[in-house]
């Protein structure tokens, strides 16, 4: 199956810092990628769907401001959480969606984000 | 949009017991996806269903998805060990048309934990 890889899998901040997390597609082109969100023992949330060369769509109730993301390759999406803060702390997980339609969602190992 | 009422939230089992989560919806849906996620690890597909009453099996996994195409379930027969995790239903969004769009709906996801 497809590889999709994010980086950095932990990260702990402070306050009123921004961080900045990859999800890269290793061996295919990815038009579209998707980040969720998921709270411990909860589900994974949509937050906002990223497409190559144009703008993100963001879900209802996600700040664009906040939640920055950036789709300049195929093969790259970055989502940079703005001024985070302790209740920003949670698990984003990326996934990717090739060219070709597949139907199965490839995720990436998701990144632990924890604000202090 | 599509969305699933996942039960139980939690199952708790002895090794060897079988193990049933189950996937509800109010519309008639296109099609359910079934996810498996490891604790501190991220969503691995499974296996998808789109055909009215179909059955999949996966050696010990056996999947459904209902005549009505409302309602899907994962058994697990024998359960082991290693079958701990959270399991997800999915809906996959579609475009008008059929074509794979790659936005997908979580149900709340069912939380397995196996006894020894």
């Amino acid at each position: 199956g497809a590889v999709v890889s994010q980086h950095p899998s932990w990260v702990i901040c402070k306050s009123g810092t921004s961080v900045k997390i990859e999800c890269r597609s290793l061996d295919f082109q990815a038009t579209t990628m998707f980040w969720y969100r998921q709270f411990p023992k909860q589900s994974l949330m949509l937050m906002a769907t990223s497409n190559e060369g144009s703008k993100a769509t963001y879900e209802q109730g996600v700040e664009k401001d906040k939640f920055l993301i950036n789709h300049a390759s195929l093969t790259l999406s970055t989502l940079t959480v703005t001024s985070a803060h302790p209740e920003d702390s949670s698990f984003y997980i990326c996934s990717a969606k090739g060219r070709l339609g597949n139907t199965e969602a490839f995720f990436g190992q998701g990144t632990r984000l924890t604000v202090v | 949009g599509q969305q699933v009422m996942q039960i139980p939230q939690y199952q708790h089992v002895q090794e060897g017991e079988d193990f049933t989560t189950y996937c509800n919806s109010s519309t008639t849906l296109s099609n359910i996806q079934w996810y498996k996620q490891r604790p501190g690890g991220h969503p691995v597909f499974l296996i998808q269903l789109v055909k009215s009453g179909e059955v999949k099996k996966q050696k010990r996994l056996t999947f459904q998805f209902g005549e009505a195409k409302k309602n899907s379930s994962l058994h697990i027969t024998a359960t082991q060990t290693t079958d701990v995790g959270t399991y997800f239903c999915a809906v996959l969004l579609r475009r008008a048309g059929g074509t794979s769009y790659g936005k997908l709906t979580f149900g709340q996801g069912t939380i397995l934990t196996v006894h020894p």
